[in-house]
């Protein structure tokens, strides 16, 4: 069965200050993985697909990267309007979503 | 064009009452999923459609809860006898196909009181 596992759970940063998230995951053959912002009461909005290791695809102040074992979201300089939380997700006939993690930007 | 859109966006009802939730999918998108995310919660997988077919139907939580999808567009999930465990946020999602990403809706809130 797929696993999705992201860390951490809640990230709290100064603006202008980067990190990165971590998405670690356990399927048989991956076949695409998926990124998505969540804002508090509204649905998951879509933000990048990679599908193979060594991809990489930047949106903004946000660059996702994929390996064999895991995905990096990395915030650059983020703003307070990049508080929400971060959804990956395998492509999986199951929706296979991990728990998120929760980032709070303070201006 | 236009999002996946759900309706009602807000339902309120009493235990032991029957819900349905509507799912208006992107035009064109052969694949929907139902799912329920509690307050604070993940998004917990409940079903998905490929055509008007629901393949496998093992996430829904128990019997009282049933989809179905007609001409490849509009679902709907019903929940019968409602329990307040019920209450959550309902999403939809479509794509293409069962390979592609996912567009959710704003989900539906159902509060059982």
């Amino acid at each position: 069965e797929d696993q999705v596992t992201q860390s951490p759970e809640a990230l709290r940063l100064q603006e202008g200050e980067s990190s990165s998230l971590n998405c670690s995951y356990t399927v048989s053959g991956l076949r695409g993985l998926f990124w998505y912002r969540q804002d508090p009461g509204k649905g998951p909005e879509f933000l990048f697909t990679l599908y193979s290791a060594g991809e990489e695809k930047e949106k903004e102040r946000l660059k996702a990267t994929l390996t064999k074992k895991e995905s990096f979201l990395h915030i650059t300089a983020p703003k307070p309007e990049d508080s929400a939380t971060y959804l990956c997700a395998v492509l999986s006939l199951k929706g296979s979503f991990g728990a998120g993690t929760t980032v709070t930007v303070r201006a | 064009g236009a999002g996946v859109s759900q309706s009602p966006s807000n339902k309120v009802t009493e235990k032991g009452k029957d819900v349905e939730l509507r799912c208006d999918p992107i035009s064109g998108h052969t694949a929907l999923y139902w799912y329920r995310q509690r307050l604070g919660q993940g998004l917990e997988f409940l079903i998905y459609f490929q055509g008007n077919s629901a393949p496998d139907k093992s996430g829904l939580p128990s019997d009282r809860f049933s989809a179905e999808r007609t001409g490849e567009s509009v679902s709907t999930l019903t929940i019968q006898r409602t329990q307040q465990e019920d209450s959550a946020v309902y999403l939809c999602a479509s794509s293409w196909t069962v390979y592609n990403e996912q567009f959710f809706g704003p989900g539906t809130r159902l509060t059982v009181l």
